[in-house]
């Protein structure tokens, strides 16, 4: 089956680095998704890609998708303290089955 | 309104106990999902239901039985469940099936004594 890989597991940063997470998948995608979960919360969804090289951007975060849409990134520029949290990539093969990644814990020191 | 909601928050129960998870969303959703969820480790799928019907069971023992009694509602009926069984129980919904993004509710903490 479809299996989507997560690296890094765990990133420390000090606020105001920046702070990258990657995700690879073993088939191609029909999309792929991002989620943010807090410590003690609930997994939130950040956005969607869903076409072969698309760049996202939501303030300090910005996405992509890869052109053979098998990997994708997320890039947080100078982190804060309110990015604590796991993020997930989640990856929509051609059956529509849905994967999640391992997740990145973000953890950002003051 | 773009919350799903579920009920209880926590839940302990011992192992010859019967429970039921709820969930409810008032999005016009036609898929919903459960979903388990140990630390630190990412949701696992364990239902989903589309347009009311049951279309992905991921291999779940039978002591969990989910319902979908309309299109607003989801429950997950627990029955003589087993300490490793205890974790976050997440429901989530999206507009269809998968390709969409799914809104997760808070989850049900369950622990199994």
């Amino acid at each position: 089956g479809q299996q989507v890989m997560q690296i890094p597991q765990y990133q420390h940063v000090q606020e105001g680095e920046d702070f990258t997470t990657y995700c690879n998948s073993s088939t191609t995608l029909s999309n792929i998704q991002w989620y943010k979960q807090r410590p003690g919360g609930h997994p939130v969804f950040l956005i969607q890609l869903v076409k072969s090289g698309e760049v996202k951007k939501q303030k300090r975060l910005t996405f992509q998708f890869g052109e053979a849409k098998k990997n994708s990134s997320l890039h947080i520029t100078a982190t804060q303290t309110t990015d604590v949290g796991t993020y997930f990539c989640a990856g929509v093969d051609a059956g529509n089955m849905l994967t999640f990644g391992g997740g990145t814990r973000l953890m950002v020191k003051p | 309104d773009t919350e799903v909601t579920q009920t209880p928050k926590h839940l302990v129960m011992g192992m010859t106990n019967k429970k039921s998870l709820k969930c409810e969303q008032h999005m016009g959703h036609r898929a919903m999902y459960w979903y388990k969820q140990k630390a630190k480790k990412p949701p696992e799928l364990m239902f989903v239901y589309s347009y009311e019907k049951l279309s992905i069971n991921e291999s779940v023992p039978s002591r969990f039985s989910p319902e979908c009694p309309n299109s607003s509602l989801l429950n997950l009926h627990l029955h003589a469940l087993q300490p490793e069984d205890s974790a976050l129980y997440l429901c989530a919904s999206s507009q269809d099936w998968a390709s969409y993004e799914q809104y997760f509710g808070p989850g049900t903490r369950l622990t199994v004594t």
